[in-house]
């Protein structure tokens, strides 16, 4: 069965830098989503993509924060300069539409020092 | 925005024991999604369920749209079905909001 993609499946940084998460999904959907997950919390809504375009996004998804798809295949999740409080679990899923069920990947852990 | 509400917090069960997670919510959903998310943090899909009612194996679900809740029923439950069950719903937007989830706890 076709599956989403996440890597690295680990990521240690340095507060300020900048991070890029990678992640490649399922190849006939269009829908493309990005979800985090501090630890021992709920999951939330980041980012939705469509149509090499955002079409919906959270409060928490800031100016340091961006996404892209550079090709066919890839769709990337960049935290410019990386807080403490970015710590978590990041998810990036994939949809053949909206309202269809959403296919997760097996998520990045952040780790921010 | 749609309101999620999962009950209980936390179950601890025996192996072999039935359960039954619920998920209550506040507005109409155009999907509704059960995960299981194991121990090493990854997010299982078990069931796309808006409506109706639908069996895998040891597990099954049912959602009453109109009365705003969904059931998630474990039967025979085993050590590896321990974790952490999520309800995700989308209404109106694309998005899914996630409710906190119920921890389940499987004992030999």
């Amino acid at each position: 069965e076709p599956e989403v993609t996440q890597t690295p499946s680990h990521q240690v940084t340095q507060m300020g830098q900048e991070v890029i998460l990678r992640c490649v999904p399922i190849s006939n959907h269009l829908y493309f989503y990005w979800y985090r997950q501090i630890l021992g919390q709920k999951v939330e809504f980041l980012v939705s993509f469509y149509n090499n375009e955002i079409s919906e996004k959270s409060e928490i998804f800031d100016d340091q924060f961006s996404v892209e798809r550079p090709d066919g295949s890839n769709f990337t999740l960049k935290i410019r300069s990386t807080k403490l409080e970015d710590s978590a679990m990041y998810f990036c899923a994939s949809s053949v539409d909206s309202n269809q069920p959403q296919h997760f990947g097996d998520g990045t852990r952040l780790s921010i020092l | 925005g749609i309101q999620v509400e999962q009950s209980p917090p936390d179950l601890i069960l025996q192996e072999g024991a039935n359960s039954t997670l619920r998920c209550n919510f506040s507005d109409s959903v155009n999907n509704l999604q059960w995960f299981h998310q194991n121990p090493w943090g990854q997010l299982i899909n078990l069931f796309y369920i808006p409506s109706g009612t639908k069996q895998n194996g040891r597990l099954s679900a049912t959602t009453v749209a109109t009365e705003r809740y969904s059931l998630l029923y474990i039967s025979s439950s085993q050590t590896t079905d321990s974790g952490v069950y999520f309800c995700a719903l989308e209404g109106g937007s694309e998005k899914l909001v996630f409710g906190k989830g119920t921890k389940l706890t499987v004992n030999p």
